[in-house]
């Protein structure tokens, strides 16, 4: 799996849109950038993934570069709730003999009230 | 209802005990995985389970033991308990030919070896 960079920590205001941003310079055309959030005690929660066009579910927007280097999740509105660690995982669907996840340290979001 | 439940939620044992966490998922899944997020919060694989094939993380002591009586259930067997086996510990699942082979996560159980 490719290795992932993001920064340690970052703060949002309520209500405003949280900008997160993934660094995988050595991705190759077949890894999926997937991204999952570990609100504090409990367990990780899939968020979004994505090849390489733009993404948008309920609960966030995923935007990759057009040479796949980078990306960003964005919470449109993020509240409170939103407070977490958030991971970039990239990786290639069903790969890897344990199907496993591998985490990295991800960036600490903290929505300011 | 939970998707993916885990008992107990918190295990305090002496060391040298041995102890079980046992984990059940109602998704209808037919992966089902063990990790381990340790006091840096690093979260790391022990174990994949898929149709009885038992994928082990080579670092992990012969010590744990996963057991699986279905698919739905993944249970985790600790002899012999250290100090650093104080940890929390992550269930699993996923849809092993899934279209987004995403994984859903139980709450943890937070292990505390004395």
């Amino acid at each position: 799996d490719a290795k992932t960079t993001q920064p340690p920590s970052m703060d949002c205001a309520e209500g405003r849109a949280a900008n997160l941003p993934c660094n995988h310079s050595t991705i190759s055309g077949n890894e999926y950038v997937y991204w999952y959030r570990q609100i504090h005690s409990q367990g990780p929660q899939y968020i979004i993934h994505g090849l390489k066009n733009n993404e948008t579910n309920e609960m966030a927007s995923l935007i990759i570069t057009e040479d796949r280097k980078s990306s960003t999740l964005i919470l449109p509105h993020a509240t409170l709730r939103d407070t977490a660690v958030y991971y970039c995982i990239v990786r290639v669907p069903h790969s890897g003999s344990a199907r496993q996840l591998t985490f990295g340290s991800g960036t600490q979001l903290t929505v300011l009230p | 209802d939970t998707a993916v439940s885990q008992t107990p939620k918190y295990l305090v044992t002496q060391m040298g005990n041995d102890k079980s966490i046992k984990c059940e998922q109602n998704l209808g899944h037919d992966t089902m995985y063990w990790y381990k997020q340790d006091s840096k919060k690093f979260l790391k694989i022990m174990f994949s389970y898929n149709n009885k094939e038992l994928i082990i993380n080579e670092t992990v002591p012969n010590r744990f033991s996963p057991k699986s009586p279905d698919k739905a259930h993944l249970n985790l067997h600790i002899n012999s308990l250290e100090l650093g086996d104080s940890a929390v510990y992550f269930c699993a699942s996923s849809d092993w030919g899934g279209r987004t082979d995403t994984q859903y996560f139980g709450p943890g159980t937070r292990l505390t070896v004395l």
